[in-house]
């Protein structure tokens, strides 16, 4: 059975900091990993989306790393700002469209 | 420019009581789904669909029931609601382009069942 894990679980960095938030999957006989920002009380909006094929994406400011062998993903975030402020999933595609989401790093970017 | 449609937005049922939640969605999508999510623990697959007549079981299906007559509707189903099903329910659909694939969520339905 696939399992998603995210560390850290909540981060809180000031202003300016690059950070990292971490993804790992237990099978990866995966067909493709997607990172999504959530807003409080919101749905999901897609950041990224990587294919089992590909070892990264870039949009901005944002860089997402896949190693496939060994069951990780990297959110890469440069110069971040109180705007990113959010929480940030990661979700396994395992092929059939079935997709498993790991629990999210609460982000605060402090102003 | 709708994408994917949830109602209602907020719904408050009765132990025992029964309903369906609403999604339709725009983009001529194959797949469609339905999550539910709780504090601390991310999103859980409920029930899932690749097209039109075809559905099958999440992570989590009891108390659930789905059906796609439609490419552009995949209602869900509380047949007799409980307040563990007390979460916000998200619906999303997903295209695959050769090896592309994308998943669209709607806004979420927030469901407490007292």
């Amino acid at each position: 059975k696939q399992e998603v894990t995210q560390i850290p679980a909540a981060l809180s960095v000031p202003e300016g900091e690059n950070l990292v938030l971490n993804c790992s999957f237990t099978d990866s006989a995966i067909y493709n990993l997607q990172w999504f920002r959530q807003d409080p009380g919101k749905g999901l909006t897609s950041l990224l989306l990587i294919q089992s094929s590909q070892r990264e994406q870039t949009s901005g400011r944002l860089n997402a790393s896949l190693d496939k062998s060994s069951g990780r993903s990297t959110l890469y975030i440069a110069a971040s700002q109180p705007g990113d402020s959010a929480t940030y999933l990661c979700a396994v595609e395992e092929g059939g469209f079935k997709t498993i989401f790991g629990a999210g790093t609460r982000l605060f970017v402090k102003a | 420019n709708a994408g994917v449609t949830q109602t209602p937005k907020f719904q408050v049922l009765k132990t025992g009581q029964s309903m369906t939640l609403q999604c339709a969605q725009d983009m001529n999508h194959e797949y469609m789904s339905w999550y539910r999510q709780d504090p601390g623990m991310g999103l859980r697959l409920i029930h899932y669909s690749v097209g039109a007549g075809i559905t099958d079981q999440g992570e989590v299906p009891n108390g659930y029931n789905v059906s796609r007559s439609t490419t552009e509707d995949f209602p869900l189903r509380l047949l007799s609601a409980a307040p563990s099903q007390t979460s916000v329910y998200f619906c999303a659909s997903s295209y695959r382009q050769g090896v592309r694939t994308e998943a669209f969520f709607g806004q979420g339905t927030r469901l407490t069942v007292v």
